[in-house]
């Protein structure tokens, strides 16, 4: 079974700041890993995902993933916050097929101009 | 490329109509979707997960009978509320799933309906 978890639901940044949005998985098999974006009243969109391969992972608009298996996390991180990352982050995790993804409860990132 | 659309993009609806809401992959073929609940400030929630061709599989706790589900070409799948209840009232996102190609297996989501039940 699979399940994943977000700490701190809110993170609030000034712009120009690291961001850094934590997420712990558990997961029976190898799993795959994906971090997605919400703005409001919108659909999901894929910021990045781990498949296999390099550890640490690049996605969209500057963020990045690095993948430790010992710490079964999947961390997201950018250098610089901009007033336009201001959303909600999700976490999930699926198993090899893919089928079915499992998602944390996210965090709402605000970006303090 | 990629792009799934949703329609409605909102509804408002009496307590005991029905609802209807249209997932289309625009640009790629989808043997398989999946719908999402997501309710305010909370995580999306699979629902069920609609094949084409054949029964949707639901979700421990989904009524079947509540949240109809047809998957009737590979670009489309409804999701109908039936006998709506306030309580009914979410967020509802679709999913469909590249079957082939650089992003086989990658689930693309739509922008989501919002559904009022009064």
């Amino acid at each position: 079974a699979q399940s994943v978890t977000q700490l701190g639901s809110h993170v609030s940044v000034s712009e120009g700041a690291l961001v850094l949005l934590r997420c712990n998985y558990s997961s029976s098999v190898p799993p795959y890993l994906f971090w997605y974006v919400q703005y409001p009243n919108q659909g999901l969109q894929l910021l990045l995902k781990y498949t296999t391969g390099a550890t640490l992972v690049k996605g969209i608009n500057g963020f990045e993933a690095e993948f430790k298996k010992s710490e079964t996390s999947f961390h997201l991180t950018k250098p610089s916050a901009h007033m336009s990352d201001a959303a909600e982050y999700f976490c999930a995790v699926s198993d090899l097929g893919a089928n079915n993804l499992f998602f944390g409860t996210g965090t709402r990132l605000t970006v303090i101009p | 490329g990629a792009v799934v659309s949703q329609h409605p993009s909102w509804v408002i609806c009496k307590s005991g109509t029905s609802v209807k809401i249209e997932c289309r992959s625009l640009d790629f073929q989808a043997t398989t979707m999946f719908w999402y609940r997501q309710f305010p400030k909370q995580s999306l929630m699979l629902m069920a997960t609609s094949n084409e061709g054949s029964k949707a599989t639901y979700e421990q706790g989904v009524e079947k009978d509540k949240f109809l589900i047809n998957h009737a070409s590979l670009t489309l799948s409804t999701l109908t509320v039936t006998s709506a209840h306030p309580e009914d009232s979410s967020f509802y996102i679709c999913s469909a799933r590249v079957q082939s190609g650089e992003r086989y297996n990658e689930q693309f989501f739509g922008p989501g309906t919002r559904l009022t039940v009064l």
